[in-house]
């Protein structure tokens, strides 16, 4: 158990629909991730923040993705107008941000999308 | 593109041989870590190596980081049923994102 817990596990969607995505990090973790994974294929940066901060943004992030993290707490991700290709897990994680030694970070389960 | 690239893809070995892995990255890097994945699942933590060391062991796993060919192995001694799973090294790069491979595919049979 990482301590990441995200929400919901799996979601069936029809294409054209909105779906949210929830993560609650490590409680004294600063820095929270979100990565996107195909099958067989390595997880992808979305986007991180850093407290409530954004800091950076994939160009794999289009306008139809949107993430928060409003009190620098839990996090949501939200894609709008799915489209089929928007199947895949979507991976949360977070760390603490330990310059010296380096970033550990922990993944939570996952959130599996598949748009039908 | 990748920062990371595991090879080999996959990988498929007796219980009780040894596994090795191999991780080559692009830019330099203030850590790097290697991860495991079973199937439908998040990743797990294994091991962090930073820039200035060589060679790191945790249990059966060894991990060595070559900084001069920007490179990286990992070693998992005694195969285990339970190793069957994906590997993924990821690097750091000083507070920038995490960057991760396509993974090498591990199958220990019994």
């Amino acid at each position: 158990d990482t301590g990441v817990s995200q929400d919901p596990r799996h979601k069936i969607t029809k294409r054209g629909q909105n779906v949210t995505f929830r993560c609650d990090p490590i409680s004294e973790h600063n820095r929270l991730y979100w990565y996107r994974q195909t099958l067989g294929q390595g997880p992808e940066f979305l986007t991180y923040f850093q407290n409530e901060a954004q800091l950076e943004k994939s160009r794999l992030l289009s306008d139809r993705f949107s993430a928060e993290r409003p009190k620098g707490s839990f996090s949501t991700l939200e894609i709008q107008r799915t489209e089929q290709g928007d199947s895949a897990m979507y991976l949360c994680a977070s760390s603490r941000e330990r310059r010296s030694s380096g970033n550990t970070i922990y993944f939570g389960e996952g959130s599996w999308l598949t748009v039908v | 593109s990748q920062q990371g690239e595991e090879d080999p893809q996959a990988l498929s070995i007796q219980e009780g041989e040894n596994a090795t892995m191999n991780c080559s990255y692009k830019t330099s890097i203030n850590n790097l870590q290697w991860y495991r994945q079973n199937s439908g699942r998040g990743l797990v933590h294994l091991i962090l190596i930073r820039s200035n060391e060589r060679e790191k062991h945790s249990g059966r796993l060894r991990v060595t980081l070559d900084t001069s060919k920007k490179s990286s192995s990992l070693l998992i001694t005694a195969s285990r049923a339970a190793d069957t799973a994906s590997y993924f090294c990821a690097t750091d790069a000083w507070g920038q994102n995490f960057v991760f491979g396509p993974g090498t595919r591990l199958s220990v049979l019994p």
